[in-house]
């Protein structure tokens, strides 16, 4: 079945310096690729999304890139701040609709 | 509303009894979704609707768990004879319609099973 695998689990960086979290999909016909950001106790929230039709999308401090061959999306993380600390989800689906299926998360770390 | 909304917050229950879970999504959305988070783990899709019905109701983990969806709103989602490895945090989340892009999460339900 569809399958998101997330690497790493957890990540420790200190302040400024940059997080990649990686994440590989099983589905080919995915184009939809979206991130969220979990805070202790708190609800997902999405931080920013890519379709298939780009290779990468940026905002600010955060940047995805997508290898649709290779089937992997990654989440850049530069000049990280104490308050970017967080659980990490990567998750693929597709734009006409369906379920969102998301990796194992990463909990990353950002040591002032 | 103005954001989803989940009830109870939290439900302590006894193995073996039955469960609701309420899930209001924000108005106007058309798709609804249920996912589950167990401690330190990701977001386990359950099952979908789009309106009223369920395109895709794979990731229910058993017969013991059901879901509805009534006048394209309020959604119910029933764990029956619950079980320790039930416990974990129920999370429903709407969209405006699906595909439309970011998908709107509540704050959950902890189900602690004992």
């Amino acid at each position: 079945g569809e399958n998101v695998e997330q690497h790493p689990s957890t990540l420790s960086v200190q302040e400024g310096d940059s997080a990649v979290i990686k994440c590989t999909y099983s589905d080919s016909a995915s184009n939809y690729f979206p991130w969220y950001k979990q805070e202790l106790g708190k609800r997902p929230q999405l931080i920013i999304d890519i379709r298939s039709n780009v290779g990468e999308k940026k905002d600010q401090r955060i940047a995805v890139t997508l290898n649709k061959t290779a089937k992997h999306f990654s989440l850049h993380i530069t000049e990280t701040q104490p308050e970017d600390s967080a659980v990490y989800f990567c998750a693929a689906g597709k734009n006409q609709g369906g379920k969102l299926i998301f990796g194992q998360g990463t909990e990353l770390s950002v040591k002032p | 509303g103005a954001g989803v909304s989940q009830s109870p917050s939290n439900k302590v229950t006894e193995k073996g009894k039955d469960v609701e879970l309420r899930c209001d999504p924000i108005s106007g959305h058309t798709a609804l979704y249920w996912y589950r988070q167990s401690l330190g783990q990701g977001l386990e899709f359950l099952i979908y609707f789009q309106g009223n019905s369920a395109p895709d109701k794979s990731g229910l983990p058993s017969d013991r768990f059901s879901a509805e969806r009534t006048g394209g709103s309020v959604s119910t989602l029933t764990i029956q004879r619950t079980q320790q490895e039930d416990s974990a945090v129920y999370l429903c989340a709407s969209i405006l319609q699906t595909g439309a892009g970011e998908l709107f999460f509540g704050e959950g339900s902890r189900l602690t099973v004992l």
